[in-house]
């Protein structure tokens, strides 16, 4: 089984929907991550947690909410999506053991029409 | 601010050639982490390789070789003897020691290898 999983790994939703994208892991890792990869621009990351109690804005934040359920969880909120949110999302883990290298799950497809 | 730069958007090659991916970075700290990943056709990212700040050693992985040269901000990957599986997306990638490892990223270098 993948250590990091996201779901939906598709979804096409209309302007002004709220959708809600998830990731679990098993990794045992504290840090988690999200990020959204556009063509020509790499990742950017949106929203990072280092533990449960921990939420901090990255780089693109605005129209974005997360919440950390739980050591293993971190979801993504879209409130009221656009069409400029169509992306590739990623979700990531890392832990300071490991020198903080990211390992990202598989991603979500989400397209705003 | 943090900045990786990777000049080359794509780049074509006939299988076994040796390829080079240049990776261009910009911080203020002392102390960082640089990496590189691979993002095949099938969409999912691989991580590759991390280098820290200290360690100016080159490395070598089978194919794979990278070259970190703190006196001009590069750290780039070689890939010899290219092979069609090795087409794919590749980023490089830096982040800070001090407040995580939040991770800036180049906008890539699509690799085509053909037969």
């Amino acid at each position: 089984d993948a250590d990091v999983t996201q779901t939906p790994r598709n979804r096409i939703t209309k302007t002004g929907k709220r959708i809600m994208l998830e990731c679990s892991q098993t990794k045992g890792h504290d840090r988690m991550y999200w990020y959204r990869q556009d063509p020509g621009l790499g990742l950017r990351l949106i929203y990072y947690s280092f533990d449960v109690k921990d939420i901090n804005k990255g780089e693109i934040s605005d129209g974005y909410s997360v919440s950390r359920q739980a050591q293993a969880k971190f979801s993504l909120s879209l409130e009221s999506a656009i069409p400029n949110q169509t992306a590739l999302y990623f979700c990531a883990t890392s832990d300071f053991s490991n020198q903080e290298t990211q390992y990202f799950g598989p991603g979500t497809r989400l397209l705003v029409l | 601010a943090q900045k990786v730069t990777q000049a080359q958007t794509e780049i074509s090659v006939v299988e076994k050639e040796d390829v080079t991916l240049d990776c261009v970075y910009e911080t203020r700290d002392t102390t960082y982490y640089l990496f590189w990943y691979k993002q095949p056709p099938s969409g999912e990212l691989v991580f590759l390789i991390r280098r820290n700040s200290f360690d100016e050693q080159n490395e070598i992985s089978g194919r794979y070789s990278w070259n970190f040269q703190k006196s001009t901000s590069s750290f780039n990957f070689t890939i010899t003897a290219s092979q069609v599986v090795d087409s794919a997306v590749y980023f490089c990638a830096l982040s800070d020691m001090e407040y995580g490892n939040k991770l800036v990223f180049g906008a890539g270098t699509i690799l085509r290898v053909k037969s």
